[in-house]
């Protein structure tokens, strides 16, 4: 089944604990992106990789970092989390970073940072 | 980069059809207009995509007007279970999707 798997779906953790967030497609897909949901500010892109080693900024990539190392695997790094990073966090992946390529997305990870 | 506006909600009735028109002046040549569908605490969902004029599935109709500066969703005999909030994005065919924001997007809410 085609599908992009986030890890963990739900994590709690503290200020300054280092996480990262899992995030795998097996689809081929070239084009993966990182979103955060929060209430009354829609879907925010955090970082997107056009393909392997290729990776670039949103609109909101302070305190986080990213990887491309393979084309299934994308994953997003918190190095210091700190309370406003407490949000929904989706991954997404598409055949290509094009607008007529539809995105698929993970099922979310909500995070706490306490 | 083409800004997209949707009506904030709208109402609905089981068995009814909905339309969600998306307005988007300034959409480029290349751009082409896509439709996703979030449930709480899911990942959007694409429903359809299109360039101009009419795009059918077997979940909705898109319909494009020849100046391209809108777009409608129609969404045939909805039930409950298509209470969600619909996004419409614009993209270009040339460049990476990053130039596809999410707005706020349209929240339907289908009552009994």
């Amino acid at each position: 089944e085609a599908q992009v798997t986030q890890n963990p779906r739900y994590l709690i953790t503290v200020t300054g604990k280092k996480l990262t967030v899992t995030c795998s497609q097996n689809m081929n897909h070239e084009y993966m992106s990182w979103y955060r949901q929060d209430p009354g500010l829609g879907l925010r892109q955090i970082y997107y990789s056009m393909n392997v080693e290729v990776t670039d900024k949103g609109d909101v990539p302070e305190g986080y970092k990213v990887s491309r190392k393979e084309k299934r695997n994308f994953p997003l790094i918190l190095e210091s989390p700190s309370p406003n990073q407490t949000s929904l966090y989706f991954c997404a992946s598409s055949l290509s970073g094009t607008g007529d390529t539809a995105q698929h997305f993970g099922d979310g990870t909500r995070l706490s940072i306490l | 980069l083409a800004k997209t506006t949707q009506p904030i909600s709208m109402d609905s009735y089981e068995g009814q059809e909905v339309n969600i028109t998306c307005s988007h002046n300034n959409i480029a040549t290349n751009d082409y207009i896509t439709w996703y569908q979030q449930f709480p605490s899911q990942g959007p969902r694409f429903i359809i995509q299109g360039y101009k004029t009419k795009v059918t599935n077997e979940v909705a109709s898109l319909f494009i007007p020849a100046d391209r500066k809108s777009s409608t969703l129609s969404l045939p005999r909805v039930s409950l279970s298509d209470t969600a909030v619909y996004y419409c994005l614009v993209g270009d065919i040339r460049r990476n999707n990053n130039d596809m924001r999410f707005g706020a997007g349209t929240r339907l809410t289908v009552k009994p």
